[in-house]
């Protein structure tokens, strides 16, 4: 238990339909990240906020979009997936400024497009 | 960030020291020798960082040559739930937000 939750864990769904994907945390974290990882590939970072404004976009096609409300919740928005996008997607948090640099790690939403 | 080079895989007995090394010969003063672990379809865990001293906590111990162009990290009596990758990053201070992954060593705990 990591104090990160991420919802839902397993999501299906047709390349044009819309879903989110879900992460929240109680940590009093002001930095949260999506992180994606493909079959047999290292993570690849995708997003991270800091203080809910976006810091870090690492050239994510906009069929991925993200959203931090608060500093408690981060959504991944997905629309017209393409199956190449089924993966792994992590969610983390860090103390951000003045912390230790070690991010909490959601257990991940595994997405299947097909 | 620098770049880090790990074995591909490693085998260690159950029970035995595990001892899992990284190269990083082109870190900068500045940056952490951080390590974290990914056990099978989970989010990564952190375990242990450091910048030049040896460090220890109930997990793990990491020692970084003096010239700090390689660590390893040393899990002391491994398990079977000590079955994961286990990934070496370098990355600056404690401000940066980006941490990047390799593709780490798969270590495998044999009964």
């Amino acid at each position: 238990e990591t104090g990160v939750t991420q919802t839902p864990r397993h999501l299906v769904m047709g390349m044009t339909n819309k879903k989110s994907l879900k992460c929240e945390q109680h940590l009093g974290h002001n930095a949260m990240y999506w992180y994606k990882q493909s079959a047999k590939k290292p993570l690849e970072l995708m997003f991270v906020y800091s203080y809910e404004k976006l810091s870090i976009n690492e050239s994510v096609p906009s069929r991925f979009s993200p959203e931090c409300p608060n500093s408690s919740h981060l959504f991944l928005h997905l629309h017209t997936l393409q199956p190449e996008d089924s993966a792994l997607y992590l969610c983390a948090s860090s103390l951000g400024q003045g912390g230790t640099g070690e991010l909490f790690f959601g257990e991940g939403s595994r997405l299947t497009v097909l | 960030d620098a770049k880090t080079t790990q074995p591909t895989s490693m085998d260690c007995a159950e029970g035995r020291a595990a001892n899992l090394p990284c190269n990083h010969s082109t870190i900068s003063g500045n940056e952490y020798v951080y390590w974290y672990r990914q056990i099978h379809s989970q989010g990564p865990q952190y375990i242990i960082h450091g910048l030049k001293n040896n460090e220890t906590n109930e997990m793990a111990s990491l020692i970084i040559t003096e010239d700090r162009k390689s660590s390893t990290l040393i899990l002391p009596h491994a398990t079977l739930r000590d079955t994961a990758v286990y990934y070496c990053i370098v990355r600056v201070g404690f401000g940066n937000e980006k941490l990047t992954f390799g593709t780490g060593t798969r270590l495998t705990i044999i009964p």
